[in-house]
């Protein structure tokens, strides 16, 4: 089945701790895109890369990082200088000349103590 | 900036019932998407519905309808017959059409009840 995976479901960190978030999809798509979601909020993008070895900042990139080097993965670390980093984090993918529909992984749910 | 606003941060609506969700948004855009997320207790964010802002006809995917009104930069998303499945999360969202992959604009969400 064709889809976007996001592991783990739940992490746990201890504060200034950097940690990796992974996001895979196997749709065949060119762009990828990582959002945050916090309570009363809606999504807000932080990072998103439109083709392999590129990336651009989305409306919060501060304390975030991200890679593309497959068109497959878009991995998000969380720095320790990202001030208030627990929130859920959501991965979606699309097509680049598609209909502007994006595909949303199920989500990591980031603890920081 | 293009914006997206839902006013009903919560509604709630009886089993087999209608409920409309409300949504604007401020572009000077001619042409774009405009979209209506899902988001249920598991937290997976569904596509429910797609309009594109060039067709004039109102998208419909089974029970789901919306009612769009271009000049009014208004975007509502009508739910008949509805089931307690349709609890959830509802996000208006927008999207330009210039080609190339771009960030979705999303509102802040409504949350919705559904009582037996």
């Amino acid at each position: 089945d064709g889809g976007i995976t996001q592991s783990p479901k739940y992490l746990f960190r201890k504060e200034g701790q950097n940690v990796t978030l992974s996001c895979e999809q196997n749709l065949n798509h060119d762009a990828m895109y990582w959002y945050r979601q916090d309570p009363g909020q809606g999504l807000r993008l932080i990072y998103y890369s439109q083709i392999v070895n590129d990336f651009q900042k989305g409306d919060i990139a501060e304390g975030y990082s991200v890679s593309r080097e497959k068109k497959e993965s878009f991995p998000l670390t969380v720095t320790s200088a990202q001030k208030n980093p627990t929130a859920f984090y959501l991965c979606a993918s699309s097509l680049i000349w598609g209909k502007g529909e994006q595909y949303f992984g199920p989500g990591t749910r980031l603890t920081v103590t | 900036a293009q914006t997206v606003t839902q006013s009903q941060p919560e509604m709630s609506v009886q089993e087999a019932e209608t409920v409309t969700l409300s949504c604007t948004y401020d572009t000077s855009e001619s042409d774009y998407y405009l979209f209506w997320y899902k988001q249920p207790p598991s937290r997976q964010m569904i596509l429910v519905i797609r309009q594109e802002a060039y067709k004039q006809q109102n998208a419909t995917e089974n029970r789901f309808s919306v009612n769009f009104q271009k000049a009014a930069k208004s975007f509502s998303l009508k739910i008949s017959d509805s089931q307690l499945g349709d609890a959830a999360m509802y996000f208006c969202a927008y999207s330009p059409t210039q080609g190339g992959s771009e960030k979705l604009v999303f509102g802040k969400g409504t949350k919705l009840t559904v009582n037996p």
